[in-house]
């Protein structure tokens, strides 16, 4: 069974420094996903990492993939208010057809 | 930019009660999903849709669930008699191949 843990699972920290969210999996997977969720919102896509050493930036956000070592990382730089949200990554299992999901990590920017 | 579009947003039903809830995929998209949001937890896997199909599904979804593509453009997924712990807010999602998801804005379903 395919088990996905992230830590930490909250984060407070002050804007404008840097911090890294980790993302561990049980099993071998080619495909991990990173998702942002605002309260009682659905959630939006901000990567899909396809291949071990896949690394996507977009802003002040950068997501890499080690297939090897069953790990993803999100890293946050100089990070702003707007990024408070709950941060999900999921893994998609070999056969498919289906994600499974890390607890996700509440993060909080104080201004 | 295409988007899933799920009705109703909110429902609040009586425990025992069959509820339908209602997904329209992004047009070109070949493969459905359900999950599960119980507050304040992890996103859940329900069940997956090809081919008019069911192709997985998880222990979740056990006899009270079922799912159907009625008219080749809605997804539904009909829960048959609602229990408290159905509360949960249920996200409906499409993809074009069996990656890069797009999911629908939710539907909170609250048992009473």
């Amino acid at each position: 069974e395919l088990k996905v843990e992230q830590n930490p699972l909250f984060l407070s920290m002050q804007e404008g420094k840097n911090y890294t969210i980790y993302c561990n999996y049980s099993t071998t997977s080619d495909r991990l996903y990173w998702y942002r969720q605002d309260p009682g919102k659905s959630l939006e896509s901000l990567f899909v990492l396809l291949s071990n050493g896949a690394v996507k930036q977009e802003g002040r956000l950068m997501a890499s993939l080690d297939t090897k070592a069953r790990l993803s990382t999100l890293h946050i730089t100089a990070a702003v208010h707007d990024l408070s949200a709950t941060y999900f990554c999921a893994v998609e299992g070999n056969a498919g057809n289906m994600l499974t999901f890390g607890g996700g990590t509440r993060l909080m920017v104080k201004p | 930019e295409p988007e899933v579009t799920q009705t109703p947003s909110h429902q609040v039903t009586q425990m025992g009660q069959e509820v339908i809830l209602r997904c329209v995929p992004i047009s070109n998209h070949l493969y459905f999903y359900w999950y599960r949001q119980i507050l304040g937890q992890k996103v859940e896997f329900l069940v997956s849709f090809y081919n008019n199909e069911i192709s997985e599904k998880s222990e979740i979804f056990d006899d009270q669930f079922s799912v159907e593509r009625p008219d080749g453009s809605n997804f539904t997924l009909k829960i048959r008699s609602t229990k408290l712990e159905d509360s949960a807010m249920y996200f409906c999602a499409s993809s074009e191949r069996r990656y890069g998801y797009t999911f629908g804005s939710g539907t909170r379903l609250t048992v009473v």
